[in-house]
């Protein structure tokens, strides 16, 4: 019965190579987020959709391409990867896109970037 | 300068010490502020919420905001082993499509 899932947990790869990163949540929420939280522990949000929109697009290099087939499943792909990569990211989703709903977070992707 | 700064401690503390967790704002539009707790390998949790200046209680934890000082914190009280995790602030503002932007995190140990 878990919430929100990523796979795969861990990810390890090559500096070059493409990798996706899947998230799914069974809440029924409209809205899911995409994280990213370097090795000091600070969590920064990447991307946002609501309802298969996307609605927060922050500063991210366009290697990486968010893509929200519905409204459970939001999937990050990565491009080109490169060294500065390597970080645990973060699937995220709320019942709806205003600033008063709890975001439940799923339980990460460790990706390592060699 | 990062919009929300927190002290990253580590923080020790003997069990059943009261723990305050502290972070401070820049910016005014921030209306919304919550606390998450992040085990080590886990994803993080809301652990409070609130939106207004004062306090709010909930069991051993209280969430306190001053909006006139840009301040917020985080007190447990008869801290135990089990609350040793990292704390992380985070604020929304309104209208701003719920982007949580979180303080840098505390990461706090609690030792019998």
């Amino acid at each position: 019965d878990t919430a929100v899932s990523q796979t795969p947990k861990y990810l390890v790869t090559q500096m070059g190579n493409d990798k996706s990163i899947k998230c799914e949540q069974n809440l029924g929420h409209d809205t899911m987020y995409w994280y990213k939280q370097d090795s000091k522990k600070f969590l920064k949000i990447m991307f946002s959709y609501n309802n298969k929109e996307l609605i927060i697009n922050e500063t991210v290099p366009n290697r990486f391409s968010p893509k929200s087939p519905d409204k459970a499943h939001l999937n990050l792909h990565i491009n080109s990867l490169e060294l500065g990569d390597s970080a645990v990211y973060f699937c995220a989703s709320s019942p709806l896109a205003t600033s008063t709903d709890t975001q439940y977070f799923g339980p990460g992707t460790r990706l390592t970037v060699l | 300068q990062k919009e929300v700064e927190q002290d990253p401690g580590p923080l020790s503390v003997p069990e059943g010490a009261i723990v305050s967790l502290n972070c401070t704002y820049s910016n005014s539009a921030f209306q919304y502020f919550m606390w998450y707790r992040q085990y080590s390998r886990k994803g993080p949790e809301l652990l409070m919420y609130t939106y207004s200046s004062g306090n709010k209680e909930d069991g051993r934890f209280t969430a306190q905001v001053d909006k006139s000082s840009k301040y917020i914190s985080l007190f447990i009280r008869d801290s135990q082993p089990s609350d040793s995790a990292t704390y992380l602030c985070a604020m929304t503002k309104t209208g701003g499509g719920n982007k949580l932007t979180f303080g840098t995190g505390t990461q706090l140990k609690v030792e019998l």
